[in-house]
Order: structure tokens, then C-alpha cells, then sequence
């Protein structure tokens, strides 16, 4: 595809259901990121793939949030047992490594927690 | 990670320059300077970024200053849809730092 792709734009669930967010990065982005954006707050840092090191899962915010990167492609966000807190949008973004790495995002997937 | 500070917001009118700060003090010798803007409603989408000389795209100029601890985005001329909020990060030159750190960035406002 021509850009980071990312399924569903929008998800409505009940509070105490899971939930899967997809992203699928550029072709050949060896690095991938996840944000997660709360209306009218900044982007706050989830996670971080890069190649086949190790992710960076430091700003994932609770043990109910997780995140899985296959065959270095495809990206999966999964959060278990919503909640309320965790209504925002989650964003994907991409990029290749070296030559300072300029970030492509998707347009993201907007997250309702009722 | 090395931090970045920007006015919280600007206004300007349309069809006049603009000139978006930041901050970057703590600057290392490997890091570029990136800019990204966020339409409403949409994702972040990459502006300009530079190293140690100054840039020009399409889109935008960036101005780096000498001692690289600052820098200054610049639309030369501002259109109503320029308004966004633009954030600008540090990005290391092997593009492999973990953890970028967008910050609040600046919301721009423009009018006619």
C-alpha cells in the first residue's frame, strides 16, 4: 500500500470487552510505533518495534495492553478488558531505519469505551 | 531522550509568514531536528527535518541555529488550512531511538 494502514478507523466496545487494533506498516519500515492520543492531549509513546530486536514496551500504560509485530510486518495493539480510560485514538506510525527516520503515521483508529 | 519546547499556541493571519520555535538545549550531536503537524482529525504528517544546515521544501523552511539549540519552522505563507499543531522532535541519525517524545507542540490558529 501507499501508506500505514491502519483497521478498524473505528471501534465502539463495552467496557470489560478486548479489543484489536491493526497496523500495517509501510513495505520495508523496519521500525514501528504505536501512539495513543486523548482528545485535545498530545501523543503518548505505547510501544516500539524495531527489526528483530527486542520491542520497547516501556510506555505501555498497565499489563492489559500488549502488542505483537509478525514477520516484521503487520502490528497487532491488543488491550484486555477495557476501560473507560482507555477511550482515545490509537496511532501507528512507521519508518525506515537510518537517515534520521522519517515517521509515517496512519490515521489511526479512534477507540470508544462505553 | 533529549527534549523539545514549544509555545503552546500562535496565531497568524493568512498569507503572512510564520515562524514556529523550539527549544532544544539538550541537543545531541547526532540527532536531526524534525517537524511533524497534525491536521485536525488526521494523523501527524512529517513537515521537514534537518541536521545542521538550514532546509527548504515545499512546504516549509526550517532555520537551525548555529549552536543547533534551537530552531524555527517556517511557512512562508500561512494558509487557513496551515492550521494544525506542529510538534518538533529530536530524532537520532540511526532513526533507531525508542520512546520519541512528541510533547504538547504548538497549535496554530490562522485567520483571515
Amino acid at each position: 500500500g501507499a501508506g500505514v494502514s491502519q483497521s478498524p478507523s473505528n471501534k465502539v466496545t463495552e467496557k470489560g470487552k478486548d479489543v484489536e487494533l491493526r497496523c500495517d506498516p509501510i513495505s520495508g519500515h523496519t521500525a514501528l510505533y504505536w501512539y495513543r492520543q486523548s482528545l485535545g492531549q498530545g501523543l503518548e509513546f505505547l510501544i516500539y518495534f524495531q527489526g528483530n530486536s527486542a520491542p520497547d514496551k516501556s510506555g505501555l500504560p498497565s499489563d492489559r495492553f500488549s502488542a505483537e509485530r509478525t514477520g516484521g510486518s503487520v502490528s497487532t495493539l491488543t488491550i484486555q478488558r477495557t476501560q473507560q480510560e482507555d477511550s482515545a485514538v490509537y496511532l501507528c506510525a512507521s519508518s525506515f531505519k537510518g537517515g534520521g527516520g522519517k515517521l509515517f503515521f496512519g490515521s489511526g483508529t479512534q477507540l470508544s469505551v462505553l | 531522550d533529549a527534549k523539545t519546547t514549544q509555545p503552546n499556541s500562535m496565531e497568524s493571519n493568512e498569507e503572512e509568514p510564520v515562524h514556529l520555535p523550539c527549544n532544544h538545549s539538550t541537543i545531541s550531536g547526532t540527532d536531526y531536528i524534525h517537524w511533524y503537524r497534525q491536521l485536525p482529525s488526521q494523523g501527524p504528517e512529517y513537515v521537514i527535518h534537518g541536521l545542521t544546515s538550514n532546509v527548504n521544501n515545499r512546504m516549509a523552511s526550517l532555520a537551525i541555529a548555529e549552536d543547533r539549540k534551537s530552531s524555527t519552522l517556517i511557512l512562508h505563507r500561512a494558509t487557513l488550512r496551515d492550521a494544525a499543531v506542529y510538534y518538533c522532535i529530536l530524532r537520532d541519525v540511526a532513526g533507531t531511538a525508542s520512546k520519541l517524545t512528541f510533547g504538547t507542540g504548538t497549535r496554530l490558529q490562522v485567520t483571515l
